[in-house]
């Protein structure tokens, strides 16, 4: 039963444009938000996350926003560039703070 | 170098061998956690440890698959008898703490195994 779900497989923008990454979560009880961002062939690096008491955190061209009435946040990258082409990780912490769940990703490609 | 250093970065076994994977987490870090990244999947959570302790090992399979975290040295995790199926990036991240407000953890780059 996945718990954290992003539903797009992948998705393609050109550059300069917005990117828009979408994540569906089930559990209630999570207090923080994740976005992880991952180039082939290394590990995953943080990119920017957002505790469940807010709507919105922002950090240069990246925006997180959380909607809990629909379980729904989403990573807003503008202007997009070709070097954000990577596969994204959304991930949730519960409030135990034991680990990380990860949803399975969406491949991002910024074309120029 | 202060990052997560895994060892080695590839490993290749046949069916029946052990694999042994090396995890030193960043200096001051002293929690770490075990996720594996199978083909076309996400990262799914395997183990997470303390000095000595295991905290927390929902996501290990209950056969072959083991790991510690020894007061001195790395973390281990340890797959006895492979098979095709543990095919796998396996990743390890750490932490200073479960105080660490934003649950964010530092990943290395992966023990890419392939079971022959």
């Amino acid at each position: 039963d996945q718990q954290v779900k992003q539903n797009s497989p992948s998705l393609s923008v050109q550059e300069g444009r917005i990117s828009i990454l979408n994540c569906d979560y089930t559990n209630s009880m999570f207090d923080y938000f994740l976005w992880y961002k991952k180039y082939p062939a290394e590990g995953p690096t943080f990119l920017i996350s957002i505790s469940s008491i807010k709507d919105k955190n922002e950090d240069g061209r990246f925006t997180v926003f959380l909607n809990k009435s629909a379980k729904h946040l989403s990573l807003h990258i503008v202007p997009s560039q070709p070097g954000d082409s990577a596969v994204y990780f959304c991930a949730a912490r519960d409030q135990a703070g034991t680990a990380l769940i990860f949803g399975k990703g969406t491949t991002l490609s910024v074309s120029s | 170098n202060a990052g997560v250093m895994q060892n080695p970065r590839h490993l290749v076994r046949r069916r029946g061998q052990e694999a042994r994977l090396r995890c030193s987490p960043m200096k001051g870090h002293s929690h770490v956690y075990w996720y594996r990244q199978l083909p076309e999947e996400g990262l799914k959570f395997m183990v997470y440890l303390q000095k000595e302790n295991i905290i927390d090992e929902s996501g290990m399979p209950k056969e072959r698959f083991s790991a510690e975290f020894p007061k001195e040295g790395p973390s281990i995790l340890r797959i006895q008898q492979v098979v095709r199926g543990d095919s796998a990036a396996y990743f390890c991240a750490s932490s200073p703490g479960t105080s660490v407000s934003t649950g964010e953890l530092f990943f290395g780059e992966g023990s890419r195994l392939t079971v022959l």
